[in-house]
């Protein structure tokens, strides 16, 4: 069964930039059939899609994030990542990454990796 | 931007109840309709896909329906691991949009 697994810092400075890596067991990472999302949850509040990255590299992001939000990925790594810019307090949440698929959506998750912004 | 409205907020049943959540869409979303469960501290879990399909490996207690705007997930007969949040989503090609959530308790 293929794993994905969020890393990144747990602590981030408001103001500054967010950066998380997501890494994909498997080769799926390159398949055409999948594309690769994040999606955020803060403490005890629903799920927020953040946005997705298509192997081609081509992008789709949350438009209530759009500004702040950049998504790439490095499919020889096998990795993804995310990056949200200009963080405040309001960013701090459990961030998921998660393979999507255009029929089934998002099928496998990561286990998530707690971020928190603050000075 | 398509807004997913779910109903209720929280509801309380016992073991073996048969219980329906609903989701509603802002405007039309043909089938593009998804459900997860998420239980405390855990990532969430497909459960249905394109309004109706079980995701393999899902018990069959669990099903969905509709279509266009309105959508239901009804479990037939709880179980005491049945006991989470769910979630809908509309996913579509430009984006994907989450219900608020429906936390399921145990009365």
């Amino acid at each position: 069964q293929m794993q994905l697994q969020e890393s990144g810092p747990g602590l981030v400075k408001p103001s500054q930039t967010l950066s998380l890596t997501c890494t994909v067991s498997d080769d799926s990472i390159s398949s055409g059939r999948y594309y690769w999302s994040w999606i955020r949850q803060p403490a005890g509040k629903g799920l927020e899609w953040i946005g997705r990255v298509y192997p081609s590299g081509s992008t789709n992001y949350n438009p209530s994030l759009k500004r702040r939000v950049t998504i790439s990925i490095d499919a020889s790594k096998k990795q993804f990542f995310l990056k949200l810019s200009s963080v405040t307090a309001a960013d701090t949440a459990m961030y998921y990454c998660a393979r999507g698929h255009a029929l089934y959506s998002l099928d496998v998750w990561g286990h998530g990796t707690t971020v928190t912004v603050s000075s | 931007d398509i807004q997913m409205t779910q109903s209720p907020s929280t509801l309380s049943a016992s073991v073996g109840d048969r219980v329906t959540i609903t989701c509603r869409a802002s405007q039309t979303i043909n089938n593009w309709l998804a459900w997860y469960q998420q239980r405390p501290g855990k990532a969430p879990k497909l459960l249905i896909y394109e309004a109706s399909t079980l995701q393999s490996g899902v018990p069959s207690r669990f099903s969905g329906s509709g279509s266009g705007t309105e959508f239901t997930l009804t479990i037939s007969s709880l179980q005491p691991d049945d006991f989470a949040t769910f979630y809908c989503q509309h996913y579509s090609g430009l984006s994907h949009t989450f219900g608020q959530g429906t936390k399921l308790e145990i009365k």
